[in-house]
């Protein structure tokens, strides 16, 4: 059983270029988001999805565009990479609001 | 807006001496409430939640966290730190709004031997 799986590990980038962070879940959670960690701010919701077929954005989304591809499926995308998005991604997912939300091992991102 | 923040960025204890981490939530509405721990280079994993049951509640590796409304805290504790224990912990809170979660700034715990 992997849990939340994330893909890549470690990227870097230059200015203007486009990525799409994956994630996939085996848990047949309803619900999945995509967190940024940034050094003495915690994690801050980028987007998130409560069911298949349906995101909304969080706190920061911009920049950022997601697709929830299926149920297990959640991709998010910078189309025009900036420094300001170096940062470390976390994509979780829970079958509810007062259930554990789990989470993956995050992507590393450095935006030259 | 709803927040929540913990005081203290990094906390330094001994070994064998209480952990105390503070957490507080800025909402008149009682929230569900998560502490989740991460070690380095890893994401969070749960160390326990509040979901509106027993005010105390116990999580994994010996830590309690004490539910207060009148103090709207949520403190964590350990009564006696391990050098496993070292790691960044998160206070987190939810107002069942589609799960979203909304987390403190995280307090980075060190113990000495």
């Amino acid at each position: 059983n992997a849990g939340v799986t994330q893909t890549p590990k470690f990227q870097v980038l230059k200015t203007g270029q486009s990525m799409t962070l994956q994630c996939a879940q085996d848990m047949n959670h309803n619900s999945m988001y995509w967190y940024r960690q940034d050094p003495g701010m915690g994690l801050r919701l980028i987007y998130y999805s409560a069911s298949e077929g349906t995101t909304d954005k969080g706190e920061v989304p911009n920049g950022y565009n997601v697709s929830r591809l299926n149920k297990r499926e959640f991709s998010l995308r910078l189309e025009s990479a900036a420094p300001s998005q170096t940062s470390v991604y976390f994509c979780a997912s829970t079958q509810g609001a007062v259930e554990t939300q789990y989470f993956g091992p995050g992507t590393r991102l450095l935006v030259l | 807006a709803q927040s929540v923040t913990q005081l203290g960025s990094h906390v330094s204890v001994s070994e064998g001496a209480l952990v105390l981490l503070r957490c507080n939530y800025s909402s008149s509405v009682p929230p569900y409430l998560f502490w989740y721990v991460q070690y380095p280079n890893q994401g969070l994993q749960l160390l326990l939640k509040y979901t509106s049951a027993a005010t105390l509640v116990k999580g994994i590796n010996g830590f309690e966290a004490e539910f207060k409304k009148s103090e709207t805290s949520f403190h964590l504790t350990k009564p006696s730190a391990h050098m496993s224990d070292a790691a960044e912990y998160f206070c987190a809170v939810s107002y069942n709004q589609g799960g979203k979660l909304i987390f403190g700034q995280g307090t980075e715990l060190s113990v000495k031997p």
